[in-house]
């Protein structure tokens, strides 16, 4: 079973840059790794998804070193409404099922 | 609004009971997954379907069922409720049921009592 690695929690204040990394061990050769967003009582939403090297949106970077069993997540110049929790979404090695990470609670301060 | 709909929005029944949760995808989506979301819990995967087919199961209890049906739509049926099933359900659907972005519904929170 995939398994994902998360901090439980990080906090941060205006504009400041604020990096999450997921550890996931056991990726398969051909998977994608996806990061989503999600506010209280509401379902999560897409931010990126990248293999690797480093996929940047207009909403975020994300990095992925070459050994593929992290990534890290970066959100530039973070303002309150970034407050949320973060998941990181890796396929389930050999099933295709789905596992979301534990997810980051990020608290973003003034 | 993602373009996932999900009825009801709210459901409070007793323990015992049997209850259907509904799920719609966007347009032109086929494939459909279901999610359980614990008060300050991640999100566990439940089911997903493709076209009316199962694809991947993931901790889905046995006292729980799902279908999708031809015009896409999607049913999860819960029975025998504990209290512990009490939850946030959410949808959602995706184009090819591959890697691509899922789009979630609103989900709908289950109450048993």
């Amino acid at each position: 079973l995939a398994k994902t690695t998360q901090p439980i929690s990080m906090d941060s204040y205006e504009g400041q840059e604020v990096n999450i990394t997921c550890s996931h061990n056991n990726i398969a050769t051909n998977d994608y790794i996806t990061w989503y967003q999600q506010f209280p009582s509401q379902g999560p939403r897409f931010i990126i998804q990248g293999y690797k090297t480093k996929v940047t949106n207009e909403v975020a970077s994300l990095f992925i070193p070459a050994d593929r069993k992290s990534s890290t997540l970066s959100l530039p110049r973070v303002s309150l409404s970034d407050t949320a929790v973060y998941y990181c979404l890796v396929p389930h090695t050999g099933r295709r099922a789905l596992t979301f990470g534990s997810g980051t609670r990020l608290q973003v301060q003034p | 609004d993602s373009g996932v709909t999900q009825t009801p929005k709210h459901l409070i029944t007793a323990t015992g009971q049997r209850v259907t949760l509904r799920c719609s995808p966007r347009s032109g989506d086929l494939s459909v997954y279901w999610y359980q979301q614990s008060l300050d819990q991640g999100l566990q995967f439940l089911i997903q379907y493709y076209n009316g087919e199962e694809r991947a199961k993931g901790n889905i209890l046995e006292r729980f069922s799902a279908q999708q049906f031809p015009d896409l739509h999607s049913e999860l049926n819960l029975s025998s409720l504990e209290l512990g099933d009490s939850a946030l359900y959410f949808c959602a659907s995706s184009v090819d049921g591959g890697l691509d972005e899922q789009f979630f519904g609103p989900g709908t929170r289950l109450t048993v009592l």
